[in-house]
């Protein structure tokens, strides 16, 4: 089946260690979005990718940075974690149309020691 | 500056009830709307959106909303609520331009079915 998926599903990291999640996808999308999201909150955008077109949102943090080597793939990258960066991170997709729905991975639950 | 707001942080029901969460908008020009479902330590579903058309829109597992302009709100309904149906739900509205379309989410409400 076509789907998002999302590596590791659980992540645990120690404070100011970098660390990386990985999404990757088999629906052919151009659109990759990285998502956080804290307790069952509402999805915060830290940035998106339409193609190789890299979209940063004005309050992200420098300290996430992300990859898009090719399509299938996307990567986030946190230089140096903190505790407030502990969280759900989620990946999503969705074709070129505009008003076409994402799809999500199951997220990646991030820890800091 | 564009917010969908979720009045109701939860929303509890009984078995076979209907069952409605709110969400209201402010956008500026035409709203594109949707509603998403997350199930514990899962990510988000999409059940069904808001383009252009009929106010009353179907989406999946029985899940339909109504949008009303005049009230700039999108309302989920479903006739007869499921135990299943318990998680935590989003309404989300579409911003941006051309090729940086993103969601703007709701604080999200939680469903308790209760059988």
């Amino acid at each position: 089946d076509a789907m998002v998926i999302q590596n590791p599903r659980y992540q645990v990291t120690q404070f100011g260690k970098p660390v990386t999640l990985s999404c990757s996808q088999t629906l052919n999308h151009n659109v990759m979005y990285w998502y956080q999201q804290k307790s069952s909150q509402a999805p915060k955008l830290l940035f998106h990718y339409y193609d190789k077109d890299f979209n940063n949102e004005a309050d992200t943090p420098d300290n996430f940075q992300s990859r898009r080597p090719n399509t299938s793939f996307c990567f986030l990258d946190i230089r140096s974690p903190g505790l407030g960066d502990a969280a759900m991170y989620l990946c999503a997709t969705r074709t070129t149309g505009d008003y076409n729905e994402q799809f999500f991975g199951p997220g990646t639950r991030l820890t800091v020691l | 500056a564009q917010s969908v707001a979720q009045p109701e942080d939860q929303v509890n029901v009984a078995e076979g009830n209907p069952l409605t969460v709110k969400c209201t908008y402010s956008v500026s020009g035409n709203p594109y709307l949707f509603w998403y479902v997350q199930y514990p330590n899962r990510g988000l579903q999409f059940l069904l959106k808001y383009i252009t058309g009929d106010n009353l829109v179907k989406g999946s597992y029985g899940f339909e909303a109504e949008f009303n302009k005049s009230q700039t709100s999108f309302h989920l309904k479903k006739p007869s609520a499921l135990v299943s149906d318990s998680a935590l739900y989003f309404c989300a509205a579409l911003r941006g331009s051309t090729g940086r379309r993103a969601l703007t989410f709701g604080s999200g409400t939680r469903l308790q079915v209760q059988p």
